[in-house]
C-alpha cells in the first residue's frame, strides 16, 4: 500500500521569505503522479501543484515549485516570496497512474503560518 | 462553470442515526469520490464512482454506502452512526479522459456525532 508522510505538522515564514514543506512518500509503482493541496481555513481544497512521475523535470507554478527526489521518494514543496493568503493547511498526495481510478492518498498536513 | 457543491454545510446527528450527504458534481464531471477529514488529519479515501458504479472503496466499512445519479450528483449514506464518525466529509468530482483527471473539491459537510 501506498502511504505519504509529512514530518512537519506545522512551518512558519514571515511574508516575502521562501518556504520548504518536506514530504515523503513510499510505492512499489512507477507511474504516479504526486500533487500538493492547499486547505485554507474556509475548508476548500485546491490543488497547488502537479509533478508526474515520469518526468525529470520539476514542476513549477508562479511562486510555487517542487523538488522532485524519485530515488529519494521525496517530493518537497517551496513557496516563494510568502503571501499571506498562503497561509493553510498543506497536503502531499499521492496517485497511482496507468489507470482511470483516481484514490488520492494523503499525508497529515502541515499547518503554514505566514507572518506579516 | 458551477464548482463543485456539497449539503447539508453542517450536521448534527446522534449516535445509532443514519446520515445522507449530497454533492453535485462540476459542470461536465463523470466521477465522484468521497473523503473523510477528521480534525487535523488528511483526508482518506472512502469510495469512488464513475458512471453510476462504484469505482473503488478504501478501507471503510459495509455501512458506509454510496449512489450516483445520471446527472453524475452523488450521495454519501453513513449507517449507525459512531462518535468516530464526526469528521469533514469531502466530495471530489473528475472527467476521467485518460489516465490522469483532476479533482476539484466541493467545501465539504461537517458531520458531529453525539
Amino acid at each position: 500500500a501506498q502511504t505519504v508522510t509529512q514530518s512537519q505538522p506545522e512551518m512558519s515564514v514571515q511574508e516575502a521569505e521562501t518556504v520548504t514543506l518536506s514530504c515523503t512518500y513510499d510505492t512499489s509503482e512507477s507511474d504516479y503522479y504526486l500533487f500538493w493541496y492547499k486547505q485554507p481555513p474556509s475548508r476548500q481544497m485546491i490543488l497547488v501543484i502537479r509533478q508526474e512521475a515520469y518526468k525529470q523535470q520539476n514542476a513549477t507554478e508562479n511562486r510555487f515549485s517542487v523538488n522532485f527526489q524519485k530515488a529519494a521518494k521525496s517530493f518537497s514543496l517551496k513557496i516563494s516570496d510568502s503571501q499571506l493568503g498562503d497561509a493553510a493547511m498543506y497536503f502531499c498526495a499521492y496517485r497511482r497512474g496507468g489507470t482511470s481510478y483516481g484514490k488520492l492518498t494523503f499525508g497529515q498536513g502541515t499547518i503554514l503560518t505566514v507572518h506579516p | 462553470e458551477t464548482g463543485v457543491t456539497q449539503s447539508p454545510t453542517h450536521l448534527i446527528k446522534t449516535r445509532g442515526q443514519q446520515v445522507t450527504l449530497r454533492c453535485s458534481s462540476q459542470s461536465g464531471h463523470n466521477t465522484v469520490s468521497w473523503y473523510q477529514q477528521a480534525l487535523g488529519q488528511g483526508p482518506q479515501f472512502i469510495f469512488q464512482y464513475y458512471r453510476e458504479e462504484e469505482n473503488g472503496r478504501g478501507n471503510f466499512p459495509p455501512r458506509f454506502s454510496g449512489l450516483q445519479f445520471p446527472n453524475y450528483s452523488s450521495e454519501l449514506n453513513v449507517n449507525a452512526l459512531e462518535l468516530d464518525d464526526s469528521a469533514l466529509y469531502l466530495c471530489a468530482s473528475s472527467l476521467v479522459a485518460g489516465f490522469y483527471n483532476e479533482q476539484f473539491f466541493g467545501p465539504g459537510t461537517r458531520l458531529t456525532v453525539l
